[in-house]
């Protein structure tokens, strides 16, 4: 158990709608990263928070958005879902965002969009 | 950007015995790290080992070791005594160094390793 929490574990929705998910990070962790599993892209980066502020973003579609809240806990929310959004959705946190902080991944959660 | 490439889609190999998984990488900075990251069936994304590459030594973890060759930037993970467990996803990552770099964890594709009894 890595301490990182996600929910919630699977999501099952239809094209269109629009799903948040949630992150806890370890406690005391202030960074919290998205990462995005898919079989044809594999995992990629998706955005980075720090202690509420956005750090850096990746390949994230103008559909998603996050954010990280007071309590540092962040939502990913994903919307006007197609069906090439299905995939596993990590959220990593890390100590701080300074020269090495290993990033602790929490179990994912599996988004299936039919 | 920095990009990592894994060329073995899949692997396997007997219980107990060795494996080495490849990975090779390309950037432009001279400080930065790099890990192996396990993917059991469970999906749980797990840090195997890293090397910091800074350190010419390389970094070894009970089982788990790399040979690290910054200038022809490749990252190999040998794995000794194979067991039944290490069967799993393996990814190769990068990430950079730099208090101004991105912290993102730039991912190879993964090695699906099969372990026969």
């Amino acid at each position: 158990d890595s301490g990182v929490t996600q929910t919630p574990k699977h999501l099952i929705t239809a094209t269109g709608q629009r799903v948040t998910l949630r992150c806890s990070p370890r406690s005391g962790d202030l960074s919290v990263y998205w990462y995005q599993q898919s079989l044809d892209q594999g995992l990629q980066f998706l955005i980075h928070y720090y202690n509420g502020e956005e750090r850096a973003k990746g390949n994230i579609l103008e559909r998603f958005s996050a954010q990280q809240f007071p309590d540092l806990h962040s939502e990913l929310n994903l919307s006007s879902l197609e069906l090439g959004d299905s995939a596993l959705y990590f959220c990593a946190s890390s100590v701080a965002d300074g020269r090495y902080n290993e990033q602790f991944f929490g179990p994912g959660t599996r988004l299936t969009v039919l | 950007a920095q990009t990592v490439t894994q060329s073995q889609p899949e692997m396997s190999v007997q219980e107990a015995e060795t494996v080495t998984l490849s990975c090779t990488y390309d950037t432009s900075e001279s400080d930065y790290y790099l890990f192996w990251y396990k993917q059991p069936p469970s999906r749980q994304m797990i840090l195997v080992i890293r090397q910091e590459a800074y350190k010419q030594q390389n970094a070894t973890e009970n089982r788990f070791s790399v040979n690290f060759q910054k200038a022809a930037k490749s990252f190999s993970l040998k794995i000794s005594d194979s067991q039944l467990g290490d069967a799993a996803m393996y990814f190769c990552a990068y990430r950079s160094a730099s208090p101004q770099g991105a912290q993102k964890l730039v991912f190879g594709q993964g090695t699906r390793l099969t372990i026969n009894p």
